[in-house]
């Protein structure tokens, strides 16, 4: 069955960066991108990027543009996401989900975010 | 970006009720819209996908409907468990935004 599993909460002081690990099984790991997304207590989400684990493509909100990288290493089937100059508004949990095509039509498809990691907690405080 | 606007942002329900909570875009987005669950303490949930395809294991009870602008999420027959929170998200063009929740309670 497809997994989705997440390192483990971290604490942070401002300024330091994080990275956060994605390991996949239960299906092609290259296959299928993987997006990340986050969400601050008691908050919605928030979309942060995506990444092609076939190619090492990778396409980030504008927001998080220059402090945010998306990685792969495709011996483990996983993902990492490394944010960096934190802040205390980056304190929440971040999710990595698995993007697949559901319905295509004329060059385009629908797309669900089939399967979720449980999510890691990382806390940003002084 | 597009914009994703969902009514109400909370409401209250009894087990067996029909509810119905909508979605809207700020541009048409054709069919490119999911809903999630997200239970207290839990990661979301996919529970549609292009508008109307219910996600595998999903009970009958949850419907999807909608194109172009506006969306909706129906649940016939309200279960205790179907607490929690529901977010739409669009597809059709990234950055994929979500809508900002509907968190739903049981009475």
């Amino acid at each position: 069955q497809v997994q989705l599993v997440q390192s483990g909460a971290e604490v942070k002081k401002p300024g330091a960066s994080v990275r956060v690990s994605c390991k996949t099984s239960g299906y092609t790991f290259t296959d299928q991108e993987i997006h990340w997304v986050r969400q601050a207590t008691g908050q919605g989400l928030e979309w942060m990027g995506w990444m092609n684990p076939d190619s090492g493509d990778t396409g980030y909100a504008e927001k998080f543009q220059g402090r945010v990288t998306m990685t792969r290493s495709t011996s483990v089937s996983t993902a990492y996401m490394e944010l960096r100059s934190l802040r205390s508004d980056d304190t929440a949990v971040y999710y990595c989900v698995r993007d697949v095509p559901k319905y295509c039509s004329r060059g385009r498809c629908t797309r669900a975010y089939d399967y979720w990691g449980q999510g890691a907690l990382v806390t940003v405080s002084s | 970006d597009i914009q994703m606007t969902q009514s109400p942002s909370s409401l209250s329900a009894s087990v067996g009720d029909r509810v119905t909570i909508t979605c809207r875009a700020s541009q048409p987005i054709s069919n490119f819209l999911s809903w999630f669950q997200q239970k207290p303490g839990e990661a979301p949930t996919l529970l549609i996908h292009s508008t109307s395809t219910l996600h595998s294991g999903v009970p009958s009870r949850f419907s999807g409907s909608g194109s172009r602008t506006d969306f909706t999420l129906t649940i016939n027959g309200l279960q205790p468990e179907d607490l929690g929170t529901y977010y739409c998200q669009q597809n059709y063009r990234t950055p994929p935004v979500f809508g900002q929740g509907t968190h739903l309670e049981i009475k």
